[in-house]
This record gives C-alpha cells, sequence and structure tokens, in this order.
C-alpha cells in the first residue's frame, strides 16, 4: 500500500497567526518524508526534506524558523507556518517515502490562505 | 544540483492520438526516474517510473523510455482519452534512499474528444 494523509486538507487563517499542518503514512513506515510548496500552475518547489528523529533540511531560500518541521515517528510529520502572512499563501503538499518500494507517495496537499 | 528540464509546456491531442512527453536531467548519478499525473487541485499520482537498470517500462497504454547516455526519458501515452488530461511531471532523483526527487515544470496534456 501507499496512502499518505494530509490535514488539514484547506485552512484559512488571519496574518500573524500560526498553522500547523500533518502529514501521515497511512500503511507503511517513512522515515524520510519531504515537503513541497505549488503555485498555480508550477511545478513542485521542495522545500525540505524532513528525516525521523532528526533536524530536517531545508533547500536554499526557506527559512526554517518560519517553516517548522517535525518527524517525531515513522508515520508523522508537521509543517508548522510561523506567523503567516498573506504571500505564504499557498497549496503545500507532503510527500513519503516508501523504504520497501523504494517510491514516493505524495498526500493530496493543503490549501493555505491567509487573510 | 540536478536540472530536470521538460517538454512541451503543454500539448493538445485528438482523442485517440498518442502523446509523448519528454525530460532531460544534468546528473548522470540519477538513477530513478518517476513520471506524476496531477489533475488539479488533487495530488499528484505516481502512474509510472524507471530506474537506470532498465531502457524502457510499459504498463498498458503507458510505457516510458530512457536514454542514459543522452541524459532524457520519455512518457507516451498511446490510445489517449479524456480522462488523461492533466498535468504531467517527470522527475529524476539519486535513489533508493533519502535523496529527494528533483521535478521537471510540468506538461499540461489536454485531450480532444
Amino acid at each position: 500500500g501507499a496512502v499518505v494523509s494530509q490535514h488539514p486538507s484547506w485552512v484559512i487563517c488571519k496574518s500573524g497567526t500560526s498553522v500547523k499542518i500533518e502529514c501521515r503514512s497511512l500503511d507503511f513506515q517513512a522515515t524520510t518524508m519531504f515537503w513541497y510548496r505549488q503555485f498555480p500552475k508550477q511545478s513542485l518547489m521542495l522545500m525540505a526534506t524532513s528525516n525521523e528523529g532528526s533536524k530536517a533540511t531545508y533547500e536554499q531560500g526557506v527559512e526554517k524558523d518560519k517553516f517548522l518541521i517535525n518527524h517525531a515517528s515513522l508515520t508523522l510529520s508537521t509543517l508548522t507556518v510561523t506567523s503567516a502572512h498573506p504571500e505564504d499563501s499557498s497549496f503545500y503538499i507532503c510527500s513519503a517515502r516508501n523504504p520497501v518500494a523504494s517510491k514516493e507517495y505524495f498526500g493530496p496537499g493543503t490549501r493555505l490562505t491567509v487573510l | 544540483g540536478e536540472n530536470v528540464e521538460q517538454h512541451p509546456s503543454t500539448l493538445s491531442v485528438q482523442e485517440g492520438d498518442s502523446a509523448v512527453i519528454k525530460c532531460t536531467y544534468s546528473d548522470s548519478a540519477s538513477n530513478y526516474f518517476p513520471w506524476y499525473k496531477q489533475e488539479l487541485g488533487k495530488r499528484p499520482q505516481l502512474i509510472i517510473d524507471i530506474r537506470s537498470n532498465v531502457g524502457e517500462k510499459k504498463d498498458q497504454r503507458i510505457a516510458v523510455t530512457l536514454n542514459k547516455t543522452a541524459k532524457h526519458f520519455s512518457l507516451h501515452i498511446t490510445e489517449t482519452q479524456p480522462e488523461d488530461s492533466a498535468v504531467y511531471f517527470c522527475a529524476a532523483s539519486i535513489g533508493p534512499g533519502a535523496n529527494n526527487l528533483f521535478f521537471g515544470t510540468g506538461t499540461r496534456l489536454t485531450v480532444i474528444p
């Protein structure tokens, strides 16, 4: 199996608040999860690689203090957008690497709108 | 790092015709090449992948070819149907393991009934 869930599917928040997004692998253990951001009609932009039990590795230009990632278990990674601003509005998608199949499966995404 | 280029950015075909999307990569160490289909507002779905120890892989109407020497790989969809309309992304990585995927810019395929 290769089911990845993501919650919430959409969220609207006020500027300055923090938003937490959860990514779960439901039927396999994922030592590695990835967080992407996708703007309309554009490709997936990798934000960070999340490894279970260790600090996330952030891509260049991604503020680690703004996008907090926690990967506390083999089935759960969270992305917290802190002090969100309108420019953070986007579609955030996680993916989980199935180590047995060596394939990457995506969650359904979270549409964040910051007012 | 790896650089993946994808062409064309948009593609329209008549129902029943074939569609071909091409990608090139820069890092000769890349050895895993998946293709994802993404419908509007939904998650990317893995539709087929190929590893560098094979040159071609087929799954019903979908096939992928890989030319390691030229560092390019292609997605072929035969007998296209309207439900094939979506955005397709190619990707490359140095897998397996924790290495991330490098994505192409996507191809918006429209199948005209």
